[in-house]
């Protein structure tokens, strides 16, 4: 069946600017997870989501970024006046059930450029 | 916190020779330990894992055995492929969490 996927595969913007990244989990996922990873580094936790709620926010790194999963499937990362240092590939991986201790599968990240 | 260090690569191999990659841990509790590896062009696929304190995780020939009393996980295989060429991160899941925390990954290249 279908693997988590992400869109865009590479995103480039410039500093300042607003982008919104998607995370399409494997149907029936109720978990959903961010994570970012910057080069030479392993990924890093920014927020999981519950079905629609997210359950852990602890890893966002400010308020400028958010994310969303209105219908508890489809998830959305936004990051507001975005700095050259968010520059990094973000990851989505998805799990079933709800105890939180299942395997995560990971997508192939969106890799974002800030100029 | 919870924190996973792991040796730093790149590691040069030629096939069939046999690796480790070291891997140990800080945490609370008793955390779910796990290997994921990143192909070339690919996502992080998990590997192997172990959730209790002296088990031993094994998939395609890789092993590696939860050592709590050296809080380690170190990953193992004994005749490695080219196509095992690929970056390997080590990672633990709290007892009572579900993000996962991440080695800064290993760099594996295997030469014919």
């Amino acid at each position: 069946g279908a693997g988590v996927s992400q869109t865009p595969s590479n995103k480039v913007t410039e500093k300042g600017k607003y982008v919104e990244l998607r995370c399409d989990p494997i149907s029936g996922h109720t978990a959903l997870y961010w994570y970012r990873q910057s080069l030479g580094q392993g990924p890093e936790f920014l927020i999981y989501f519950q079905g629609t709620g997210a359950a852990d926010d602890s890893g966002l790194p400010n308020d400028r970024f958010f994310a969303v999963r209105p219908e508890g499937s489809v998830s959305t990362l936004k990051i507001q006046r975005t700095e050259r240092g968010d520059s990094a590939v973000y990851l989505c991986a998805s799990s079933p059930g709800t105890s939180g201790q299942e395997t995560q599968y990971f997508g192939p990240g969106t890799r974002l450029l800030v100029l | 916190g919870n924190s996973v260090t792991q040796m730093e690569g790149p590691v040069t191999l030629s096939e069939e020779a046999f690796l480790t990659i070291n891997c140990t841990y800080t945490a609370t509790g008793y955390p779910s330990l796990f290997w994921y590896v990143q192909y070339p062009g690919e996502g992080l696929q998990l590997l192997l894992k172990a959730t209790k304190a002296d088990d031993k995780g094994s998939n395609k020939g890789f092993e590696a055995t939860y050592r709590k009393e050296t809080t380690s996980f170190h990953l193992e295989k004994g005749s490695v492929q080219v196509s095992d060429s690929a970056v390997y991160f080590c990672a633990l899941r709290g007892a009572a969490g579900n993000k996962l925390t991440f080695g800064g990954g290993t760099r594996v290249l295997v030469k014919p």
